[in-house]
C-alpha cells in the first residue's frame, strides 16, 4: 500500500524552530519527488514548496510566502522527506501535508498531516 | 490570496447538480493541466480529477471536470450528502518552475 506518514508537529513559539518529516512506503521513493502542502485553519490550500530527485539534483522550489524560513531535505535511504520551519510566525499555524506527484502529475496519495501552532 | 479563483460557496439539494468554478492565468490553466481535489471535514485531500478531466480509479462518473482557455470547472451530479466538502482546483505554474498553485476552496453545502 502507497503510503506517506507525517510526523513532528506541535505547539512552538513564534521565532523558533520546528523540522517536520514525512514517512513514506509502498513506491519508489527516491524516483519520486515530494512536496508539501499545508492549510491554515480557516484558509484554503497553500502550496509550500517541494524537492526533486537525485538525478535532478535535489532541486528545492519553495512558495515565496515561505522563501528563506522553510527548506526541504530528503534520505532516500530512509525513504524520508523533511521540511524545516524556521523563524516561526503566526501565520505558519497550520496542518502540514506531504504527498507525492504520482501519475500524470497528479498529487494522488497524501500523508494524513501534522499540526504546527505558532503561539506564545 | 490564492492564484486561482472559486467561488468561497456552493450548495444544492441531494440528486441536484452544480458546478464549481476554477478561474487562473495563461501562467497556469492556460497552459497546464487543471486537477480538482476533495477534502472531506478532517480528512486528508483526495484526488477527483486530473489532467483536466479524468477520474482516477473509484471516482464515480458523477463527478466531472472540464477546461477552456484560462478557467476550468468541477461537475458534480446527484448530489449526496456525503460530498459536503471542500474542493480545490490546483495546476502547475510555469511562472515558477515546478510550483504548483491552488484556488482558495469551495465549500460544498448539500442542502
Amino acid at each position: 500500500e502507497v503510503q506517506l506518514v507525517e510526523s513532528g508537529g506541535g505547539l512552538v513559539q513564534p521565532g523558533g524552530s520546528l523540522k517536520l518529516s514525512c514517512a513514506a512506503s509502498g513506491f519508489t521513493f527516491s524516483g519520486s519527488a515530494m512536496h508539501w502542502v499545508r492549510r491554515a485553519s480557516g484558509k484554503g490550500l497553500e502550496w509550500v514548496g517541494r524537492i526533486r530527485t537525485k538525478p535532478n539534483n535535489y532541486a528545492t522550489v519553495y512558495a515565496a510566502s515561505v522563501t528563506g524560513r522553510f527548506t526541504i531535505s530528503r534520505d532516500d535511504s530512509k525513504n524520508m522527506a523533511y521540511l524545516q520551519i524556521d523563524s516561526l510566525k503566526a501565520e505558519d499555524s497550520a496542518i502540514y501535508y506531504c504527498t507525492r506527484p504520482g501519475l500524470h502529475n497528479a498529487f494522488d496519495v497524501w500523508g494524513q498531516g501534522t499540526t504546527v501552532t505558532v503561539s506564545s | 490570496q490564492s492564484v486561482l479563483t472559486q467561488p468561497p460557496s456552493a450548495s444544492g439539494a441531494p440528486g441536484q447538480g452544480v458546478t464549481i468554478s476554477c478561474s487562473g492565468s495563461s501562467s497556469n490553466i492556460g497552459s497546464n493541466y487543471v486537477y480538482w481535489y476533495q477534502q472531506l471535514p478532517g480528512m486528508a485531500p483526495k484526488l477527483l480529477i486530473y489532467r483536466n478531466n479524468q477520474r482516477p480509479s473509484g471516482i464515480p462518473d458523477r463527478f466531472s471536470g472540464s477546461k477552456s482557455g484560462t478557467s476550468a470547472s468541477l461537475a458534480i451530479n446527484g448530489l449526496r450528502p456525503e460530498d459536503e466538502a471542500d474542493y480545490y482546483c490546483a495546476a502547475w505554474d510555469d511562472s515558477l518552475s515546478g510550483s504548483v498553485v491552488f484556488g482558495g476552496g469551495t465549500k460544498l453545502t448539500v442542502l
